[in-house]
């Protein structure tokens, strides 16, 4: 079945460090590749995503490549602040292999110091 | 925007009790889901609806109902609650047949003493 491996946390970063985080994914159709963000104590929310491959996402300084021939779609920030710290999902959602749902990996906890 | 509600941010809740979880989205979504997450497991899909009355099991669905009577309503049913149940239950809402994305409710941390 479809899954999302990301890199295991947590992650302490300094302020105005480079940021990655790492996600691949196996699926059997043409899936949709998602990050979701959530901040201490709130739901989750939707940071950026991509539909189809060499797609790039992008918001908030952060962006993510959809790369089909690696299978990945890698989280990447310049230069973090404090603000960021927070825990990152990356999630597929694969309509065309005949599912509805969203296929999350378990998370990776940031943390930003000044 | 986009707003999804659930209706309590934290409940204690004694074993053996029911236990209902409310969500309610305002942006006449089809699709609807009850995750809950667990601290190293990350999210996983209890049950999820395409439409009213209409619902399909998730990953997790053992010890949980659902009901669906208006579309902008998706209630998560614990109908005897168990130490186990304990943890954050995310609800999120879809457009069908529109972009993937799933818009998420602030969650409802649960605890079942």
């Amino acid at each position: 079945g479809d899954s999302v491996t990301q890199m295991e946390g947590p992650v302490t970063l300094s302020e105005e460090a480079f940021l990655t985080i790492n996600c691949t994914y196996t699926a059997t159709g043409y899936p949709s590749l998602f990050w979701y963000v959530q901040y201490p104590g709130e739901g989750l929310q939707l940071l950026l995503k991509a539909t189809k491959a060499d797609d790039k996402g992008s918001n908030k300084g952060f962006e993510a490549t959809y790369r089909k021939e690696t299978t990945s779609f890698h989280l990447e920030k310049g230069s973090v602040q404090v603000s960021d710290s927070a825990v990152y999902f990356c999630a597929l959602s694969d309509r065309w292999g005949g599912s509805e749902k969203l296929v999350f990996g378990k998370g990776t906890k940031l943390t930003v110091n000044p | 925007d986009v707003k999804v509600t659930q209706s309590s941010r934290y409940l204690v809740k004694r074993t053996g009790e029911k236990v209902f979880l409310e969500c309610v989205q305002d942006m006449d979504h089809e699709n609807m889901f009850w995750y809950r997450q667990d601290p190293g497991l990350g999210l996983r899909l209890i049950y999820f609806s395409y439409d009213v009355k209409m619902k399909e099991k998730g990953d997790i669905p053992e010890g949980y109902s659902v009901s669906r009577e208006k579309k902008e309503r998706f209630s998560l049913i614990l109908e005897s609650a168990s130490t186990n149940q304990t943890s954050m239950y995310l609800c999120a809402s879809r457009k069908q047949g529109g972009e993937d994305t799933q818009y998420f409710g602030p969650g409802t941390r649960l605890t079942v003493l």
